[in-house]
C-alpha cells in the first residue's frame, strides 16, 4: 500500500463538465507529478512541482490546469475535454530533486471522457 | 519524446520459470528505474540501478545496466502467478536548475505467468 492517494478512482464526465483530481501523499515528500496513461502509449509525464513551484509543463492542453496549494496535494482541474482525454491519470511524489529519485504512484483515476 | 523501450511487448512463461526482459533508452541518464504495475492500477517501484551499477540485486530481481549499449534488463527468477503485470522501464530526465525530475518510461512488457 503506497502512502499516496487519489480521488476519485473513477469518473465519468462529459466534454462540457469541470472536473478535479485530488491526489495527497503522506510521505512527507517534496516534489509530485501527474502522469497520463493512455492504451497503447507510454506513460506520460504532465507536470511536476517542486516545493509547490510548476518545474515542468511538459506541453499539456490548457484544459488541464494543475493546483499545488502545498507540497502533500495536487489537483488536476479538468475543463472542456475530449474523448482522447480517457485515460488513467496517475499521480506521484518523490522526496525531491536531482535524479536519483525513486517515485511513489498513487492507484490512478479511471477517467472517461463521453 | 518516447526514451525507454522494453522488449518484448509481451511475455507468456510457465510458473517457476525465469523472465527477461529488456529495455533500451536513447540518451544519458542519471539512473534507470524498473517499475511494475498490475492491471489499471499504478505503479509500484521495483528497483534502481544508477549509471555507475552494472548489475544490481534484490530479492528474485536482477538488473543489469550497459550504458555503452544504452541497454538494461530485468530478470525475474522463479516466477509465480502473482508476478503477473506489466513492468516499465524508467529513465530520469535531468532538468535545469535542479528542479524535480520526471520519469520517461517506456510502453512495457506484458508478463504473464502460467500456472
Amino acid at each position: 500500500e503506497t502512502g499516496v492517494t487519489q480521488t476519485p478512482r473513477h469518473l465519468v464526465m462529459g466534454m462540457t463538465n469541470k472536473k478535479s483530481l485530488k491526489c495527497e501523499q503522506h510521505l512527507g515528500h517534496n516534489a509530485m507529478y501527474w502522469y497520463k496513461q493512455s492504451a497503447k502509449k507510454p506513460l506520460e509525464l504532465m507536470f511536476v512541482y517542486n516545493f509547490k513551484e510548476q518545474t515542468e509543463n511538459n506541453s499539456v492542453p490548457s484544459r488541464f490546469s494543475p493546483e499545488c496549494p502545498n507540497s502533500s496535494h495536487l489537483f488536476l482541474h479538468l475543463h472542456t475535454l475530449q474523448p482522447e482525454d480517457s485515460a488513467l491519470y496517475l499521480c506521484a511524489s518523490s522526496p525531491r530533486t536531482s535524479g536519483i529519485e525513486t517515485q511513489y504512484f498513487g492507484p490512478g483515476t479511471r477517467l472517461l471522457v463521453l | 519524446s518516447q526514451q525507454g523501450e522494453e522488449d518484448p511487448q509481451a511475455l507468456s512463461i510457465q510458473e517457476g520459470e525465469n523472465a527477461t526482459m529488456n529495455c533500451s533508452y536513447k540518451t544519458s541518464i542519471n539512473n534507470l528505474q524498473w517499475y511494475r504495475q498490475n492491471s489499471g492500477r499504478g505503479l509500484v517501484h521495483l528497483i534502481l540501478i544508477r549509471s555507475n551499477e552494472r548489475e544490481k540485486h534484490s530479492g528474485r530481481l536482477r538488473v543489469t545496466l550497459d550504458t555503452s549499449k544504452k541497454s538494461s534488463s530485468l530478470l525475474i527468477t522463479a516466477s509465480r502467478a502473482a508476478d503477473t503485470a506489466s513492468y516499465f522501464c524508467a529513465t530520469v530526465l535531468l532538468y535545469s536548475g535542479g528542479g524535480a525530475d520526471g520519469l520517461t518510461f517506456g510502453k512495457g512488457t506484458h508478463l504473464i505467468i502460467q500456472p
